[in-house]
């Protein structure tokens, strides 16, 4: 049961373009997201979050909008680099589960981004 | 500050034989959680602990696999016995430091285990 869902495994862009990265869920419980980039041979690396109480959290080329009514969120790169071409995996975190807001995450199966020159 | 760390990067085992991954967390984080990787998959998660306690193992099948965080020194994973559909890459991740967000969890370079 896919809680989490990136429909697109792959996804090619040229430098200096905008790159979407997109995710579903279907959990109404989830409450935090967060996006990772995972090279091959290497552990996801942390690249943004937003709370469920945000609809839309920048930093620098990264920006993530979450729109809660169609359970939807993307992740915008502006501009693309070449150095950006890696796997981008969507994850949520249910709120307050057990009285703990530390809980498991669940994960999309990801997208292969790719920056052309 | 060191980040996380995952011995070894490459475990090789023959079917029946028993695999034994290390996770060290983050300096000063308290919270070790396990996922597992299967190719063209994204990660599962398989368990959370704490120091000397098992918060959530819910992903964890319930034979073989056993995982503990002990008072001192690195979190174990375990898995007795293995076999082929064991051969995956197992990340460990942390959280909970007292400098850090308490959302975001970091993670290892992770341990990938081959069955032979």
């Amino acid at each position: 049961d896919q809680q989490v869902k990136q429909n697109s495994p792959s996804l090619s862009v040229q430098e200096g373009r905008i790159s979407i990265l997109n995710c579903d869920y279907t959990n109404s419980m989830f409450d935090y997201f967060l996006w990772y980039k995972k090279y091959p041979a290497e552990g996801p690396t942390f690249l943004i979050s937003i709370s469920s109480i945000k609809d839309k959290n920048e930093d620098g080329r990264f920006t993530v909008f979450l729109n809660k009514s169609a359970k939807h969120l993307s992740l915008h790169i502006v501009p693309s680099q070449p150095g950006d071409s890696a796997v981008y995996f969507c994850a949520a975190r249910e709120g307050y589960d057990r009285g703990s807001t530390l809980g498991r995450l669940y994960f999309g199966r990801g997208t292969q981004l790719t920056v052309w020159p | 500050n060191a980040g996380v760390m995952q011995n070894p990067r490459h475990l090789v085992r023959r079917r029946g034989q028993e695999a034994r991954l290390r996770c060290s967390p983050m300096k000063g984080h308290s919270h070790v959680y396990w996922y597992r990787q299967l190719p063209e998959e994204g990660l599962k998660f398989m368990v959370y602990l704490q120091k000397e306690n098992i918060i959530d193992e819910s992903g964890m099948p319930k034979e073989r696999f056993s995982a503990e965080f002990p008072k001192e020194g690195p979190s174990i994973l375990r898995i007795q016995q293995v076999v082929r559909g064991d051969s995956a890459a197992y990340f460990c991740a942390s959280s909970g430091g007292v400098r850090s967000s308490y959302n975001e969890q970091f993670f290892g370079p992770g341990t990938r285990l081959t069955v032979l």
